[in-house]
């Protein structure tokens, strides 16, 4: 079936360090979105892709789109402790591109932040 | 706040019972789905709903059922409970999906149910 690999499931970083996730889709997506879960709350939506190679910025967020539309990544440039949380990236696969608009989620990458 | 509501927040129940879930969703939006969230799982998608019909089944089980009201509210019956099924259930809405590009969805705050 169609499956959204995220990588890694966990990553421990020190306040400013740089960060990314990243995420596979083992069919050609139609879009992609990303989402964010603090702890203890519900997924917010960051953003969503849509091109083919699109890059989109979100202050320290840089968000990429695989030419291919098979991957994306979500870069975080020197994190701080408002970063912690769980990041989600969630597909739509191009042959659901109809009516049936079945996003498929990745697992989840966790971020710690130690201060 | 994202405008969505979930009721109630927390549930605490034993094994072999039934339970409803109650959502709310944004106003002006059609769509209504449901995740199930385990202890540091992702996010499951078990059904969504669209103006009152359903429009794409996840891995929901038999036990449970959703429906969603002319109202546009939406509920989901988890039946003869099991300890597994202890996890958070969020729902979330959106307003169509048209065009190229998939709705945002908005996620309520979650009920979270203690199967004993």
């Amino acid at each position: 079936g169609q499956q959204v690999m995220q990588i890694p499931q966990y990553q421990h970083v020190q306040e400013g360090e740089d960060f990314t996730t990243y995420c596979n889709s083992s069919t050609t997506l139609s879009n992609i979105q990303w989402y964010k879960q603090r702890p203890g709350g519900h997924p917010v939506f960051l953003i969503q892709l849509v091109k083919s190679g699109e890059v989109k910025k979100q202050k320290r967020l840089t968000f990429q789109f695989g030419e291919a539309k098979k991957n994306s990544s979500l870069h975080i440039t020197a994190t701080q402790t408002t970063d912690v949380g769980t990041y989600f990236c969630a597909g739509t696969s191009q042959i659901n591109a109809g009516n049936n608009r079945k996003l498929i989620w990745g697992l989840g990458t966790s971020l710690a932040v130690n201060p | 706040d994202s405008g969505v509501t979930q009721t109630p927040k927390h549930l605490i129940t034993a094994t072999g019972q039934r339970v409803t879930l109650r959502c709310s969703p944004r106003s002006g939006d059609l769509s209504v789905y449901w995740y199930q969230q385990s202890l540091d799982q992702g996010l499951q998608f078990l059904i969504q709903y669209y103006n009152g019909e359903e429009r794409a089944k996840g891995n929901i089980l038999e036990r449970f059922s959703a429906q969603q009201f002319p109202d546009l509210h939406s509920e989901l019956n988890l039946s003869s409970l099991e300890l597994g099924d202890s996890a958070l259930y969020f729902c979330a809405s959106s307003v169509a999906s048209l065009g190229h590009s998939t709705d945002t969805q908005y996620f309520g705050p979650g009920t979270r149910l203690t199967v004993l």
